[in-house]
């Protein structure tokens, strides 16, 4: 079964601490994924995609296929990154749907 | 100005009244989608259409209808079938193919 986990609710850091927002995958081909950030207050808005090994905001996240990983990373947390982060899937196999984990809230503490 | 549109933002049903919650895009995406996001729970799929007047049922279909008649718009219909209906929904849409996918910004639905 197709499948997107994110084992922490929330996940609470000092500023300037490095983070780690962990996703784990279930899927018999070969996925897309993404993260997703929420915002207070505003809609939710792709953060980055695999597929094109960009940083934003600092923010990175590699796609370990041995392990089904794709967790976010970032060396120094800053309060501004506090928001609700999603991991997602998309299924290339023909359907194109996208499946969302739970989703992880990130404080990030002065 | 381009994106996706949902109205209305709130919504106040009473129980057994069937509610639609429009979404329009501009964007000129051929796939469509709503997602209902509940506390703990994530985004889960209700409907999702790839192509005009073609849809599919989501992991969490019951109680709900949509149509797609056209391109830029995908109502869905939050019947009186739905056992707990109060829940924020979104609508969202992407080219087809695993791209990117684009939110609008939500419609909360309180059934009193």
């Amino acid at each position: 079964a197709q499948r997107v986990t994110q084992p922490e609710k929330l996940l609470s850091v000092f500023k300037g601490a490095p983070v780690e927002l962990k996703c784990n995958y279930s899927y018999s081909g070969s996925p897309e994924l993404f993260w997703y950030v929420q915002y207070s207050r505003q809609r939710l808005q792709l953060l980055l995609r695999h597929i094109s090994r960009e940083s934003i905001k600092g923010f990175t996240a590699d796609l370990n296929k041995g392990e089904t990983s794709f967790h976010l990373k970032k060396p120094f947390a800053q309060e501004e990154d506090s928001a609700m982060y999603y991991c997602a899937l998309s299924d290339t196999s023909g359907t194109y749907k996208y499946i969302f984990g739970t989703g992880t809230r990130l404080k990030v503490l002065a | 100005d381009g994106g996706i549109t949902q109205s209305p933002k709130y919504l106040f049903r009473k129980e057994g009244q069937n509610v639609t919650l429009s979404c329009e895009q501009n964007l000129n995406h051929d796939a469509m989608y709503w997602y209902r996001q509940d506390p703990g729970q994530g985004l889960r799929l209700i409907y999702y259409s790839q192509i005009v007047n073609d849809f599919q049922k989501g992991d969490i279909a019951e109680g709900y209808s949509v149509s797609r008649e056209k391109k830029e718009s995908f109502p869905l219909t939050v019947t009186s079938a739905q056992k707990n209906p109060t829940a924020f929904y979104l609508c969202a849409s992407s080219h087809r193919g695993g791209n990117t996918i684009y939110f609008g910004e939500g419609s909360w639905l309180t059934v009193v």
